[in-house]
């Protein structure tokens, strides 16, 4: 089965401090990868998502997200963080083939300190 | 509003209660999926029902007793649980039949056995 790590619990940045969010994920197949993120008092929503082409995706509000296949990575960036950036951010895998499972990560809580 | 609906949002229960939590989507999608997400845990997949048929239990104790009638409802009922089991409750809904598809989720509900 997938399994999705986040070694980041809480990240402490300044408004305008660049951003990025560490995620492995293992699973010896092709995957499909998405950041979600949840806003304080909001529903989960995505943020962005890879699943061919350019492993370089560009999401909302200015976030972005590379996919290195030899490092079995997803890590989510932002080159300047605001305020209304603070949420909880979750990377999330599911396989191309076999049971369409969608598996989390632990999380990672962003608080941008004005 | 995501097009995803749970009720209750918050519901107390003690451990010899019976209740059951209920998720509506009225997105057309076929996939419907349970996670249960705990303090410092990874979210963690408990069911998943495509077009109607559980295809996935990822070995959830049998006091949480999935049930999905129709595409668009799904319900969680609950019996004899732990106050360990108290954690939010959320339901997420996708197209099955494509995985690069977002998940719509919930807002959630927040249980808690006492």
């Amino acid at each position: 089965a997938q399994s999705v790590s986040q070694h980041n619990h809480h990240v402490i940045l300044s408004e305008a401090a660049s951003l990025e969010l560490g995620c492995n994920y293992s699973y010896g197949g092709t995957v499909n990868l998405f950041w979600y993120v949840q806003y304080p008092g909001q529903h989960l929503q995505l943020l962005l998502k890879y699943f061919s082409g350019d492993p370089l995706v560009k999401g909302i509000k200015g976030f972005e997200a590379e996919f290195i296949k030899s490092k079995f990575s997803f890590n989510l960036r932002k080159p300047s963080v605001q305020w209304s950036d603070t949420a909880e951010y979750f990377c999330a895998v599911n396989a191309r083939t076999g049971a369409n499972n969608l598996f989390f990560g632990t999380g990672t809580r962003l608080t941008v300190i004005p | 509003e995501t097009g995803v609906t749970q009720t209750p949002r918050h519901l107390v229960m003690g451990m010899t209660n019976k209740k059951s939590l209920k998720c509506e989507q009225h997105l057309g999608h076929n996939a419907m999926y349970w996670y249960k997400q705990s303090a410092k845990k990874p979210l963690e997949l408990m069911f998943v029902y495509n077009f109607k048929e559980q295809t996935e239990n990822n070995s959830v104790p049998s006091r949480f007793s999935p049930e999905c009638p129709n595409s668009s409802h799904l319900f969680l009922h609950l019996h004899t649980l732990q106050p360990e089991d108290s954690a939010l409750y959320l339901c997420a809904s996708s197209q099955h039949t494509d995985r690069t598809a977002e998940a719509f989720f919930g807002q959630g509900t927040r249980l808690t056995v006492v």
